[in-house]
């Protein structure tokens, strides 16, 4: 079956440590991005990507890398700079020629 | 940018009744709007969308109408049954469509 995995579901880290999370998706999708999800909040756009060695900052980069070496993967990195990283994080991707958005089943980051 | 409001934040409704979300949009070139359904401790999955050329669309018990001269979309659910409880996102894309702003979301619960 076709999907976006998104690994690990819990991650706890301590303050002050980079994490990595993992986006891979096998439907031939071009477009690939990261939101974060507060409680009570809508989901905000960290950073997106339309093709590979491509990306862009969203509404709420600061704190956050990514990279597109490969059309599958976009993995996000939560670096020690991103002030409060405790959240719910959900990677998309889309065919550039739909709208639609197929979504993970979200990466809960919490940070002690 | 593009700035999408949704009300109310939380709907109670009883079995079988309908519920009405209503979300709002900024940017008049916005094109394109999708209704996800997220439940608890999963990705939100799309269950209905739209484009600025239609002004209403129905799915079985779902429906969204659109306004463009008032920049506010709705969403319609009719004989709502318990397992409709989630969270529903209404969102608006960018002209170029490459980049979806969602509102805060819309909690329903569905008493039986």
């Amino acid at each position: 079956d076709g999907g976006i995995t998104q690994s690990p579901k819990y991650l706890f880290r301590k303050e002050g440590q980079n994490v990595t999370l993992s986006c891979e998706q096998n439907l031939n999708h071009d477009a690939m991005y990261w939101y974060r999800q507060d409680p009570g909040q809508g989901l905000r756009l960290i950073y997106y990507s339309q093709i590979v060695n491509d990306f862009q900052k969203g509404d709420i980069a600061e704190g956050y890398s990514v990279s597109r070496e490969k059309k599958e993967s976009f993995p996000l990195t939560v670096t020690s700079a991103q002030k409060n990283p405790t959240a719910f994080y959900l990677c998309a991707s889309r065919r550039v020629i739909d709208y639609g958005y197929t979504f993970g089943s979200g990466t809960r980051l919490t940070v002690v | 940018g593009e700035n999408v409001e949704q009300h109310p934040s939380t709907l109670s409704v009883q079995e079988g009744d309908s519920a009405v979300i209503k979300c709002t949009y900024s940017d008049s070139a916005s094109n394109y709007f999708p209704w996800y359904k997220q439940e608890l401790g999963k990705g939100p999955q799309l269950i209905i969308d739209i484009r600025s050329n239609v002004g209403e669309k129905k799915d079985q018990r779902i429906a969204v109408t659109l306004n463009k001269t008032a920049k506010h979309f709705s969403l319609h659910i009719t004989e709502t049954q318990p397992e409709d409880s989630a969270v529903y996102f209404c969102a608006a894309s960018n002209a170029a469509g490459n980049k979806l702003t969602f509102g805060g979301g819309t909690r329903v619960l569905v008493k039986p």
